[in-house]
């Protein structure tokens, strides 16, 4: 089945040890997204890229940024986590142009010890 | 820029019973508008949109939500729910001609459905 896979599901690290987290996806779309969600709160936006165009969002740190080297895979460096860092970060991805829906993947839950 | 807000944090309705959870959102342009659900342990999925027409969208599990315009609604809805419903709930809407490729979420409705 195409999908969007994230590894690890569960990511232990620890305070300012840089962590990379990984998403790929089967459905060849043009946009593939990063978002963060702390328990009971939406999940936030941090970045996307619309193929190899990269967009910021103004209130993401300057310790979070990505790489997408190719159409099915993106990642998510967090240079030196903070405690606060902690959190569920999920991968979506959409075709882009007029197709808004996004398909997102399982999540990973960072911990930071 | 456009925001999101669902005012029932956590609901809690026993099987059978009728639900509607509220999404209110700010926007003064055309929107697109989505519902989508968390089951527990598994990763956000859509359950309905909206984009044009028909007001009144069906989605998935029979579930469906009405977009009324006048009041920058689109309030969820189920007739009957079943303990399988228990879930987090999100709205999310997203401003079209203005980073068309951006969802903005609500901060989400836990619903718990006792047997």
């Amino acid at each position: 089945d195409a999908m969007v896979i994230q590894n690890p599901r569960y990511q232990v690290t620890q305070f300012g040890k840089p962590v990379t987290l990984s998403c790929s996806q089967t459905l060849n779309h043009n946009v593939m997204y990063w978002y963060q969600q702390k328990s009971s709160q939406a999940p936030k936006l941090l970045f996307h890229y619309y193929d190899k165009d990269f967009n910021n969002e103004a209130d993401t740190p300057d310790n979070f940024q990505s790489r997408r080297p190719n159409t099915s895979f993106c990642f998510l460096d967090i240079r030196s986590p903070g405690l606060g860092d902690a959190a569920m970060y999920l991968c979506a991805t959409s075709r882009g142009g007029i197709s808004y829906e996004q398909y997102f993947g399982p999540g990973t839950r960072l911990t930071v010890t | 820029a456009q925001s999101v807000s669902q005012h029932n944090h956590h609901v809690i309705l026993s099987e059978a019973a009728s639900l509607e959870l509220g999404c209110n959102y700010s926007y003064g342009g055309t929107v697109n508008l989505f519902w989508y659900v968390q089951y527990p342990g598994q990763h956000l999925q859509l359950l309905l949109k909206y984009f044009s027409g028909d007001p009144l969208v069906k989605g998935i599990k029979g579930f469906e939500a009405e977009f009324i315009k006048s009041k920058f609604s689109f309030n969820l809805r189920k007739p009957s729910v079943q303990w399988s419903d228990t879930a987090e709930y999100f709205c999310a809407v997203n401003a079209r001609g203005f980073g068309n490729e951006k969802l903005t979420f609500g901060t989400g409705t836990r619903l718990t459905i006792i047997p």
